[in-house]
């Protein structure tokens, strides 16, 4: 089993849409939380952390479940310049080295 | 403003041909690191270094070598090249365990 698994899409939606993405985790004792957001052939980049209580940055919402091992990423009217791929990321135990999942792939249409 | 420099950005290599990706950071930062990206695999860390002067093996090691050269540089060396590691290889750094990384534009490699 993967430590971190998420659903590769890719979502397709419109301009204004809300989407919502989803990802687990195998490890219980994983510590922090991210979504880096990677765009076609480029680097991975900081999107958020992802915290217990929620956070809000925008139109972007995350959120963690440390008991069902599950955080999501949800975002508010959708622009075009939103498609990338979103990697739900968590730290290990011991030297906390990031472990990324395989993406969710957003296209997001006019 | 540089970050994280990597070079090359694009290297093709022979079967049993050796290489060594650069990479150099600027802000720094203590830990330093090299993943490598492949199709459905996600990113998966093939070496780390916490601090200068130390290295430790990631997920998938075999095959390669890295050298900390200093706080700035963490290189990582291809003895003998194979087709499986074909892929796209990203070097990171962060102040801090788990957080703050900044990864370097990457490295697109073929092994023919």
């Amino acid at each position: 089993r993967k430590e971190v698994e998420q659903d590769p899409g890719p979502f397709n939606v419109p301009e204004g849409a809300t989407v919502a993405f989803n990802c687990t985790y195998s490890n219980s004792a994983s510590q922090s939380f991210f979504w880096y957001r990677q765009d076609c052939r480029k680097e991975p980049k900081l999107l958020m952390s992802v915290y217990s209580s929620g956070n809000e940055d925008g139109r972007f919402t995350a959120q963690l479940n440390r008991a069902s091992q599950y955080i999501s990423l949800l975002i508010r009217d959708s622009k075009l310049s939103d498609s990338a791929t979103y990697l739900c990321v968590v730290t290990n135990t011991g030297f906390q080295k990031l472990v990324f999942g395989t993406g969710t792939r957003l296209l997001v249409s006019p | 403003n540089a970050g994280v420099t990597q070079t090359p950005k694009f290297q093709v290599l022979k079967t049993g041909q050796s290489m060594t990706l650069q990479c150099a950071q600027d802000m720094n930062h203590n830990s330093m690191y090299w993943y490598r990206q492949d199709p459905g695999m996600g990113l998966r860390l093939i070496y780390y270094s916490a601090s200068e002067g130390t290295t430790d093996k990631g997920e998938v090691p075999n095959g390669y070598n890295v050298s900390r050269l200093n706080k700035r540089e963490f290189s990582l060396r291809l003895e003998s090249a194979a087709p499986s590691q074909t892929s796209v290889y990203f070097c990171a750094s962060s102040e801090e365990q788990g957080f703050g990384y900044t990864f370097g534009s990457g490295t697109r490699l073929t092994v023919v």
